[in-house]
């Protein structure tokens, strides 16, 4: 089992719609989770960063978190065509005193006109 | 002005040829990784350097040897390449603590072996 599920997708919505994104995790030791947007051909980029169980509100993008369950989520609304991109979950790990990434496997959406 | 550059973008070769990636970054972090991402988009850490020592080595084979000549540089060499090592190899960077959880990504180097 991958430390971090999330489906691949590809998910295609109408301009507009509001997006739902979801991974879940398996360890509970895992402390802060972020939201990633990678671009075709491109590096990612950090999108959001949560901490805390809850709900954390950016423009038209919401993380949230609920550790009980270890599931994350990442809401758009009203999607953009500029917002086709690949969204990667990812949480931290602590590994000999230093923090690594581990992603998701990456959700592939796409907003047409 | 490009805060974490990679070369080069793309390589093409043959089955048991040796290459390498260079990268920079200009943001005066202390810390630099490699990522690979396989076809399906799977993103996974290889490497990690912190002010030039190794901190993060992963199950990945010797054929990998990464190399970090002084903090704002990290280089990866793959030996006697095979077909399975074809995938986006990216570097990134980030401050030491990475308490954000951001890395800075480059924009990716594609190998493809043939």
């Amino acid at each position: 089992q991958k430390e971090v599920e999330q489906d691949p997708g590809p998910l295609s919505v109408p301009e507009g719609a509001i997006v739902s994104l979801n991974c879940t995790y398996s360890n509970s030791a895992f402390q802060y989770f972020m939201w990633y947007r990678q671009y075709s051909r491109k590096g990612p980029e950090l999108l959001m960063y949560t901490y805390s169980s809850g709900n954390k509100e950016d423009g038209r993008f919401t993380a949230q978190v609920d550790k009980s369950s270890k599931y994350i989520s990442l809401f758009i609304r009203d999607s953009q065509p500029s917002d086709s991109a690949t969204y990667l979950c990812a949480t931290n790990l602590l590994s000999g005193g230093y923090n690594k990434l581990i992603f998701g496997a990456g959700t592939r959406l796409a907003v047409h006109p | 002005d490009t805060a974490v550059s990679q070369t080069p973008k793309y390589l093409v070769t043959q089955m048991g040829n040796d290459k390498s990636i260079k990268c920079e970054q200009n943001l005066g972090h202390d810390t630099m990784y490699w990522y690979k991402q396989d076809s399906k988009k799977f993103l996974k850490i290889m490497f990690s350097y912190n002010n030039k020592e190794l901190i993060i080595n992963e199950t990945v084979p010797n054929r990998f040897s990464p190399k970090s000549p002084d903090k704002a540089h990290l280089n990866l060499h793959i030996n006697s390449l095979e077909l399975g090592d074809s995938a986006v190899y990216f570097c990134a960077s980030s401050p030491r603590d990475l308490n954000t959880g951001e890395l800075f990504f480059g924009e990716g180097s594609r190998l493809t072996v043939l």
